[in-house]
């Protein structure tokens, strides 16, 4: 079962503008957001995380949002770089030690 | 700081064959450890996870085993291979407190033929 879902696979956007990744989860247990970025054959490397106590958490060009009534959450990136062009992955955490994570969103950034 | 090593960095092998993975972390005591793989195109599968010496939590029923005989060293094995067993295996710590960051290894890249 899937408790966390990114549905839109790929993502492309221009560079300068704005990168607007989605994730839905179903389970209200959760309480620790993550976005990982991975490029191929090479391990994640963690982005940034949001607390449920939250809604918005910001560092540099990245801002997560979350919406704890829609159980969602967004990745902003702004502005887009050549550099973010990577498979980003959205993962959930409940209280216990294991992370729940998305399929990931292949993101595509044009010059 | 920590950090955390996995090999090898890539591994073709026969169906049938044993494997052996590595993964160790430097710079913490006592982490939490854990084991995904990627097949292609997917997501992270989250395969074991260990909280302490000689103990393994199995997620996923499978044809692979792990065993964490150091503090800080965790194993992937299997005694025969499978070609779904083909994928990206990622090793990952973190400190021993609940929902904390995850930090991930550089990967395994494992082709069954």
């Amino acid at each position: 079962d899937q408790q966390v879902k990114q549905n839109s696979p790929s993502l492309s956007v221009q560079e300068g503008r704005i990168s607007i990744l989605n994730c839905d989860y179903t389970n209200s247990m959760f309480d620790y957001f993550l976005w990982y970025k991975k490029y191929p054959a090479e391990g994640p490397t963690f982005l940034i995380s949001i607390s449920s106590i939250k809604d918005k958490n910001e560092d540099g060009r990245f801002t997560v949002f979350l919406n704890k009534s829609a159980k969602h959450l967004s990745l902003h990136i702004v502005p887009s770089q050549p550099g973010d062009s990577a498979v980003y992955f959205c993962a959930a955490s409940s209280n216990d030690y294991k992370l729940s994570f998305g399929a990931g969103t292949t993101v595509t950034v044009r010059a | 700081s920590q950090t955390i090593h996995q090999w090898p960095a890539t591994l073709v092998q026969p169906v049938g064959s044993p494997l052996s993975l590595e993964c160790t972390v430097e710079g913490t005591s006592n982490p939490n450890l854990y084991w995904y793989r990627q097949a292609a195109g997917r997501g992270l599968q989250l395969l074991f996870y260990s909280v302490g010496i000689g103990q393994i939590s199995s997620e996923v029923p499978q044809n692979l085993s792990a065993s964490r005989p150091q503090d800080r060293q965790f194993i992937l094995s299997s005694k025969k291979l499978l070609l779904s067993d083909s994928g990206f295996y990622l090793c990952a710590w973190t400190r021993t407190s609940v929902g904390d960051t995850q930090y991930f290894g550089p990967g395994t890249r494992l082709t069954v033929l």
